[in-house]
């Protein structure tokens, strides 16, 4: 089975302007997760979808936005970029349930978000 | 709130040696346990997980864990180290948020040299 993608790898935005990151989960899993990991703060949880829901949200801003579709892709969003916002940002899928497999979840390479 | 600390900021080993990694947890309830390992520039990748039965938890790449519930930990051990095992090795717990929503909640991370 092919793994998490996320798309793109790297982006180097402006402060103010906004970005849409996108991930493919494993085919099959159904739940993703999102987190952003910064040197200084390491790994947060931002949110996690499910069938197409919003189910768990961390603690950051209402500029930072996610949804899902159909096909359990996601995408997030984050508006008004700040300068603090340049971060590793990692989507993850599960397969959720009690069988194998189904109680860790799986990440994608990331993307490099730089906000200059 | 389910949480994990890593006490060690850097391990440094030398190639053949056996290796640990420390993570202790905190958590009410059975706890979830996982280790995940990332190489420069890349996600996440699952090693091992607890989740019941066994204290010894054998993963992928050699690696295994030690369940202790009286000293609330789960160390990551490697009978002999390799160079290329080098890495960010982080210790998560599985936070539950209800109606069947879950995120990982992970500890600092520590960074594994192994010196030839």
């Amino acid at each position: 089975k092919a793994g998490v993608t996320q798309t793109p790898r790297y982006l180097i935005k402006t402060r103010g302007q906004q970005v849409t990151l996108s991930c493919s989960p494993i085919s099959g899993h159904r739940s993703v997760s999102w987190y952003q990991q910064t040197p200084g703060q390491g790994l947060q949880f931002l949110f996690e979808y499910f069938s197409e829901t919003q189910r768990n949200k961390g603690n950051f801003p209402g500029r930072f936005s996610g949804r899902q579709f159909s096909n359990s892709r996601s995408e997030m969003n984050v508006s008004t970029l700040e300068l603090g916002d340049s971060a590793l940002y990692l989507c993850a899928s599960s397969l959720l349930g009690t069988g194998v497999g189904s109680y860790e979840q799986y990440f994608g390479p990331g993307t490099r978000l730089t906000v200059t | 709130a389910q949480s994990v600390a890593q006490p060690e900021d850097q391990v440094n080993v030398a190639e053949g040696n056996p290796l640990t990694v420390k993570c202790t947890y905190s958590v009410s309830g059975n706890p979830y346990l996982f280790w995940y390992v990332q190489y420069p520039n890349r996600g996440l990748q699952f090693l091992l997980k607890y989740i019941t039965g066994d204290n010894l938890v054998k993963g992928s790449y050699g690696f295994e864990a030690e369940f202790n519930k009286s000293q609330t930990s789960f160390h990551l051990k490697k009978p002999s180290a390799l160079v290329s095992d080098s890495a960010l090795y982080f210790c998560a717990v599985r936070d539950v948020k209800g109606a069947g929503s879950y995120q990982l909640t992970f500890g600092k991370g520590t960074k594994l040299s192994v010196i030839p």
